[in-house]
């Protein structure tokens, strides 16, 4: 597709379940970023890929939360033992190269119940 | 970090144009300053971005003083779709892109 694409667009699971987000970035973008945006906020940076490499992790909230990019394209954000507090929309953008204008898709709604 | 300051709401009327304004006082001189907005339920989306000089787009127009403290993006001729949340962002700059709290624009009919 032409844009950035996130699975599943909703995502409902129980307290303490692992579970794994997607993004599928503009093909040939090399920076890949994750977000998490609670109700009534802007979105909160979390990491930065660029290429298969985390250049930025900083605003991961924990070691529950990870993200891979193995080959540089898809990316997966993992969250372990889920929390209610971790409910939000996950957004996941895309850019040629770091510091050009990012395209966000249209997030993943998680609800831990 | 570039500190932003915007308005927290704004109305415009359907067909007017909409000057959204932000300061950016504390700016770094590589920063460029960019413009996303957030439409209810959806993604964060690019508008436009300048470094120094006016820029125009078939989005918007970005307006930047001289000093480079300020900004205003100006929607010629806003439409209900225009309603948005708008975020004014200093980019790239040791953190990454970071969202403030933004200024809720709402068109009225």
């Amino acid at each position: 597709g032409a844009g950035v694409s996130q699975t599943p667009s909703n995502k409902v699971t129980e307290k303490g379940k692992y579970v794994e987000l997607r993004c599928d970035p503009i093909s040939g973008h090399t920076a890949l970023y994750w977000y998490r945006q609670s109700l009534g906020q802007g979105p909160e940076f979390l990491i930065y890929f660029q290429g298969t490499g985390a250049a930025d992790d900083s605003g991961l909230p924990n070691d529950r939360f990870f993200a891979v990019r193995p080959e540089g394209s898809v990316s997966t954000l993992k969250i372990q033992r889920t929390e209610r507090g971790d409910s939000a929309v996950y957004l996941c953008a895309s850019s040629t190269n770091y510091g050009t204008e990012a395209f966000f898709g249209q997030g993943t709604r998680l609800t831990v119940v | 970090d570039a500190k932003t300051t915007q308005p927290t709401s704004m109305d415009c009327a359907e067909g007017r144009a909409a000057n959204l304004p932000c300061n950016h006082s504390t700016i770094s001189g590589n920063e460029y300053v960019y413009w996303y907005r957030q439409i209810h339920s959806q993604g964060p989306q690019y508008i436009i971005h300048g470094l120094k000089n006016n820029e125009t787009n078939e989005m918007a127009s970005l307006i930047i003083t001289e000093d480079r403290k300020s900004s205003t993006l100006i929607l010629p001729h806003a439409t209900l779709r225009d309603t948005a949340v708008y975020y004014c962002i200093p980019w790239p700059a040791a953190r990454q892109l970071t969202f403030g709290s933004g200024t809720q624009l709402t068109v009225l009919p």
